[in-house]
């Protein structure tokens, strides 16, 4: 099974819908990140959490929020879809020190 | 702030050829140094990492990158390709003891000739 695992990995939805995508993992690490990759642009950092009660916005949380339910568990929320959020979203988790990413699968999100 | 140049966007190379994928970073003190890989349609693998130590890092699948501090650059390197190896690849450098965030170049697609 795979350590890190994101649901859904495809979604299609309409502009102004409220969208939720789910990370969850298996690793035991702490530190959980939320990124999305746009065509040319690389990977742009939307959220990430040291833990449950620790969340912290990236370079572009405008539009999004997240939630930590539990240490395995990291959320991101679309609370109204809008097209230009259209892109693959990524999961990432890390354990404490050694900065090492490991990421999901990613989810495919198109916002008509 | 830090930051990551991937000069190249897409660069072929024939099967058998060595490649050499270019990586500058942007940072004031020693950074940590990333190197991951996006096959079509699945996330990011670790390629290899540079935190410290020997400059000259082996990776997974027969790559390896070297830290030229006097350039900063980390560039990642094969010295014979093959078309598995077809890909993006991205360079990320990351700042520890500040938030473990890390900064992403804009990628390298790597196309293999037959």
């Amino acid at each position: 099974d795979a350590d890190v695992t994101q649901t859904p990995r495809n979604r299609i939805t309409k502009t102004g819908k409220r969208i939720m995508l789910e990370c969850s993992q298996t690793k035991g690490h702490d530190r959980m990140y939320w990124y999305r990759q746009d065509p040319g642009l690389g990977l742009q950092l939307i959220y990430y959490s040291f833990d449950v009660k620790d969340i912290n916005k990236g370079e572009i949380s405008d539009g999004y929020s997240v939630s930590r339910q539990a240490q395995a568990k990291f959320s991101l929320s679309l609370e109204s879809a809008i097209p230009n959020q259209t892109a693959l979203y990524f999961c990432a988790t890390a354990s404490g020190g050694t900065d090492t990413q490991y990421f999901g699968p990613g989810t495919r999100l198109t916002v008509l | 702030a830090q930051s990551v140049t991937q000069p190249d966007i897409h660069i072929t190379v024939s099967e058998g050829a060595s490649l050499e994928l270019r990586c500058n970073y942007s940072y004031g003190a020693t950074p940590y140094l990333f190197w991951y890989v996006q096959s079509p349609g699945q996330g990011l693998q670790l390629l290899l990492k540079y935190f410290s130590g020997d400059t000259l890092v082996q990776g997974i699948k027969g790559f390896e990158a070297e830290f030229k501090r006097s350039q900063s650059s980390f560039n990642l390197r094969k010295p014979s390709v093959h078309w598995s190896d077809a890909a993006e690849y991205f360079c990320a450098v990351g700042v520890s003891g500040t938030a473990s965030k890390l900064t992403f170049g804009t990628g390298t697609r790597l196309q293999v000739t037959l």
